[in-house]
């Protein structure tokens, strides 16, 4: 089965440095997304592109975060500088245009600032 | 207003059993989507089950089904002879035909735990 892949899998880091997630799509999917989730918020958009264009980026901290899609085939997601309040876990999902077609999720990063 | 209401946090169901998880939602858009996803202590989140607002049938994949009564805007989960693997977090989705929009709204989420 195709699956949406995510690197690293795990990251502790001090506050203050930078941090790169990475996330290859499944093959054929035009459309990826950011999520980051937490106890307290649950699952919230950060981003998303379509045909690797940004469409929408409101849910993400504009000031320490940005994403990309330097080719169709990753997506990344960096926090700069990082701050303890980021620690959550952070899904990558893509999928295709149209209705009925599902977000498919990656395993996530689950990223802890020290 | 939330999009997506999920009243449960928490349910026990003993195995064998089937076991219904509520999700209402909110919405003025005639065209959407309804999405399940299921997200294991493992962390991953594992699509289930999709239902269309003109969809004429309740949706059904193996041992899941949709109990989708659009008038009150609910779309119940519905797992029959519930199994100790199905014990995880279950999320309702939804998206909103606006020109354009592949986002999900995800609701708060209820955890099911199987008792054997």
């Amino acid at each position: 089965d195709a699956r949406v892949t995510q690197t690293p899998r795990h990251k502790v880091t001090e506050m203050g440095q930078e941090v790169t997630m990475r996330c290859q799509p499944i093959l054929g999917h035009n459309t990826v997304f950011w999520y980051r989730q937490t106890m307290m918020q649950g699952l919230e958009l950060l981003a998303y592109f379509r045909n690797r264009a940004p469409l929408d980026d409101s849910g993400m901290p504009k000031d320490r975060f940005s994403a990309e899609m330097p080719d169709a085939t990753l997506a990344t997601l960096k926090i700069q500088p990082s701050e303890p309040r980021d620690s959550a876990v952070y899904f990558c999902a893509s999928g295709s245009t149209g209705m009925r077609e599902p977000q498919h999720f990656g395993d996530g990063t689950r990223l802890s600032i020290l | 207003a939330q999009k997506i209401t999920q009243t449960q946090p928490g349910m026990f169901v003993q195995e064998k059993e089937a076991v219904t998880l509520d999700c209402t939602y909110d919405t003025s858009d005639p065209s959407y989507g309804l999405f399940w996803y299921k997200q294991p202590s493992s962390g991953e989140m594992i699509f289930l089950i999709y239902q269309g607002s003109y969809d004429q049938q309740n949706a059904t994949e193996g041992r899941y089904s949709l109990n989708f009564q659009k008038a009150r805007k609910s779309a119940n989960l519905v797992i029959s002879a519930s199994q100790l693997g199905d014990s995880a977090m279950y999320f309702c989705a939804m998206r909103e035909e606006d020109f354009g929009n592949e986002k999900l709204t995800f609701g708060t989420g209820t955890r099911l735990t199987i008792i054997p």
